[in-house]
This record gives structure tokens, sequence and C-alpha cells, in this order.
């Protein structure tokens, strides 16, 4: 079966430098989160989008960005680097946010940014 | 503050022997409740979850899980550990309201011994 693609897999950038990171659902789901795991933390949640609107709001900082396209793939833009971005970044998906009826929403594997 | 407390950074158990994950919520009402399983330079799987019913819940790999509405637990258990179930594993809560997101726990990391 499909799953959560992310890409890239791993990303080296230097300080002040832009990273985009790409998520491509698992077909039909519409609902995307984007998650940030920074070294023994528990993943925090960023940010979500519903049908390319978005949905919520975690504690992304505001030199980040984020969009849903028409094909439902987001995308994470992320500016002016700093060392403490260094993280996993994980999307997930779901259909709807209905989370009930989903069997849990499917996490990608992450991309790793490090930021030098 | 944290909606979910794992108490134990690490949990370690010999091969054979039962496993137990504990985790605590602070979610007002019942909560939606879920494990999830990482190994190094992975990402998140999905283990299992509580919505509703039965409080036995059980998931992937013979992991289970019981919820208790009087302790706010959410303990995940296996009856005999694999040394292939070292990893992090992560409690995860998310109210039952309209906010979707996850709040996960601080992550046990759990070593089976040979």
């Amino acid at each position: 079966a499909a799953g959560v693609i992310q890409s890239p897999r791993h990303l080296i950038k230097e300080k002040r430098e832009t990273a985009t990171l790409k998520c491509y659902p698992i077909p039909r789901h519409d609902t995307v989160y984007w998650y940030q795991q920074g070294p023994g933390q528990d993943p925090q949640f960023l940010i979500s989008f519903y049908e390319k609107m978005q949905s919520d709001k975690g504690s992304i900082p505001d030199r980040f960005s984020a969009q849903q396209f028409s094909d439902y793939h987001s995308e994470l833009n992320m500016s002016s680097l700093e060392l403490g971005d260094s993280a996993l970044y994980f999307c997930a998906s779901s259909l709807g946010t209905d989370l009930p009826t989903n069997y849990g929403y499917t996490f990608g594997s992450g991309t790793r940014l490090t930021v030098v | 503050a944290q909606s979910v407390a794992q108490p134990e950074d690490q949990v370690n158990v010999a091969e054979g022997n039962p496993l137990t994950v504990k985790c605590t919520y602070s979610v007002s009402g019942n909560p939606y409740l879920f494990w999830y399983v990482q190994y190094p330079n992975r990402g998140l799987q999905f283990l299992l979850k509580y919505i509703t019913g039965d409080n036995l819940v059980k998931g992937s790999y013979g992991f289970e899980a019981e919820f208790n509405k009087s302790q706010t637990s959410f303990h995940l258990k296996k009856p005999s550990a694999l040394v292939s179930d070292s990893a992090l594993y992560f409690c995860a809560v998310r109210p039952r309201s309209n906010d979707y997101k996850l709040s996960f726990g601080a992550g046990t990391t759990v070593t089976v011994r040979a």
C-alpha cells in the first residue's frame, strides 16, 4: 500500500539558507500535518492543512511557511535557517480531519534537516 | 502543560519477559489515545489506538494497551518481548474536539536484551 512520501530524506543547509521540504500524502487523503522532532525530543505539531486550507497552527516559527497544493501534496518552506532548526520533520496524512474513522493518521519517514 | 506523560525514559527487559511501557494523560474527558513506535532513523509507525469500546486494545506486532479511565492511563504491554522490539515508543493523545493534532509524550526507549 502506498504510504506518505517525504522528500528529500536528508538535507544539509548552512545558516541563513532556505530549505523546502515536500510531502506527498496517501492517495485520496486530503489532510496533511507537519511535525518537528528535535534531537531527543518528542514530535511537536507545526501546522496542518485540510482541502488546501490551513486548518490548524502550532509552534511554527514565522520564518517557516507551508501550503497544500491542488494535488494535496504539501511543502514546508523554511527561511533564514538557524542551527536550532536541525531536526527530523515528519509529515502525516489522513482522510478528512475526523481522525477516529482513520487508522491513526500515517506518518512519513521524515526529512532529516541538518543546519551547519 | 504536557498532556501526556511517559514517566520512564528507559525500560530494559530480557527477551521473553513481559514488557510494559507506561503512559498517563491529563486531557479532560475521554481523549483518543495512540501508541507509535520509532526505530532509529525511521518514521513513526502506528501501533494501536483507543477510540471507544473495549478498554483492552490489541495492535500490531503482538502489542496491546489498556485504557484505564480512573487512572487516566494507557499503558502499552507485550506478554513476551523480542529483541526486535527495541525502539523508541511514543504515547500520543488527541482531545475529543475539533482539535485534530496529536500531543506526544516524551518517549520511552525500550531495550530488550537477548
